[in-house]
C-alpha cells in the first residue's frame, strides 16, 4: 500500500519568510511524528500526535514552530520568521497504536529538504 | 532522559567481512530498540526490532540481541556486501507516546 508522503520534497526560501511542511501518513495510523534531521545534530523528534491532539510537543525548538493534524490524518509544520538554522531535513512517520498508548512501529516519508538562504 | 550512543563512524569494509556496529543505550522502564537504515539519497527504513529483553531482531541477514544486563542492542551480519553501503541509526522508543531517541548514526562503507 502507500507510504508516508510528504510534501514539497525540497523548499528554499530566504530568511524571514514562513515555511508549510506537508506529511500524508499511511491510512489508519493514528500516530504522527515529526522528527528533524540536521548535520549538527543527528535526527531529533519534534512532536507528537495521537489522533488530532499533540500530547507532546516537547522537541519543538521554539515558538516559531507549530503543527497541526486536521482529520486525524494530514499534519503540517509552520516554520514562521525562519532562520538559517532550521535548515535540514524535515520526517514525518506515523504508526499504529497499540493498546495502553503504546506505538507499534512507525514508517518514515521521504523528508522535505529545507534550505533557508 | 532516555539517550542512545553509537559507535562513530565512518565504518570501511571489505566485500564479505564481518560487521558490528555497537549501540548502548540509557532508559528507564522497558524500552523497544530498533535499528533502522538509510540508504544514499533514500529516507529512512526500519531494519529490525526488539521489543523485550533477550528478543533477537533480524533481517537481510542483520542481527540485533536486546541485551538488558549491558543496555546493548549491537547490530551484526556475518558478511557484507557492497549494497550494504549506508547510514545506520540505532533508536529507542519509551513506554509511552512512541517518540523515538536517535543515536548519532554510523556510516557503513563496503568496498569490493
Amino acid at each position: 500500500g502507500a507510504g508516508v508522503s510528504q510534501s514539497p520534497s525540497n523548499k528554499v526560501t530566504e530568511k524571514g519568510k514562513d515555511v508549510e511542511l506537508r506529511c500524508d501518513p499511511i491510512s489508519g495510523h493514528t500516530a504522527l511524528y515529526w522528527y528533524r534531521q540536521s548535520l549538527g545534530q543527528g535526527l531529533e523528534f519534534l512532536i507528537y500526535f495521537q489522533g488530532n491532539s499533540a500530547p507532546d510537543k516537547s522537541g519543538l525548538p521554539s515558538d516559531r514552530f507549530s503543527a497541526e493534524r486536521t482529520g486525524g490524518s494530514v499534519s503540517t509544520l509552520t516554520i514562521q520568521r525562519t532562520q538559517q538554522e532550521d535548515s535540514a531535513v524535515y520526517l514525518c512517520a506515523s504508526s499504529f497504536l497499540l493498546g495502553g498508548g503504546r506505538a507499534d512501529t512507525q514508517y518514515f516519508g521521504p523528508g522535505t529538504r529545507l534550505t533557508v538562504l | 532522559g532516555n539517550s542512545v550512543t553509537q559507535m562513530e563512524g565512518p565504518v570501511t569494509l571489505s566485500e564479505e567481512a564481518f560487521l558490528t556496529i555497537n549501540c548502548t543505550y540509557t532508559a528507564t522502564g522497558y524500552p523497544s530498540l530498533f535499528w533502522y537504515v538509510q540508504y544514499p539519497g533514500e529516507g529512512l527504513q526500519l531494519l529490525l526490532k526488539a521489543t523485550k529483553a533477550d528478543d533477537k531482531g533480524s533481517n537481510k541477514g542483520f542481527e540485533a540481541t536486546y541485551r538488558k544486563e549491558t543496555t546493548s542492542f549491537h547490530l551484526e551480519k556475518g558478511s557484507v556486501q557492497v549494497s550494504d553501503s549506508a547510514v545506520y541509526f540505532c533508536a529507542l522508543r519509551g513506554n509511552q507516546g512512541g517518540k523515538l531517541i536517535f543515536g548519532q548514526g554510523t556510516e557503513l562503507s563496503v568496498k569490493p
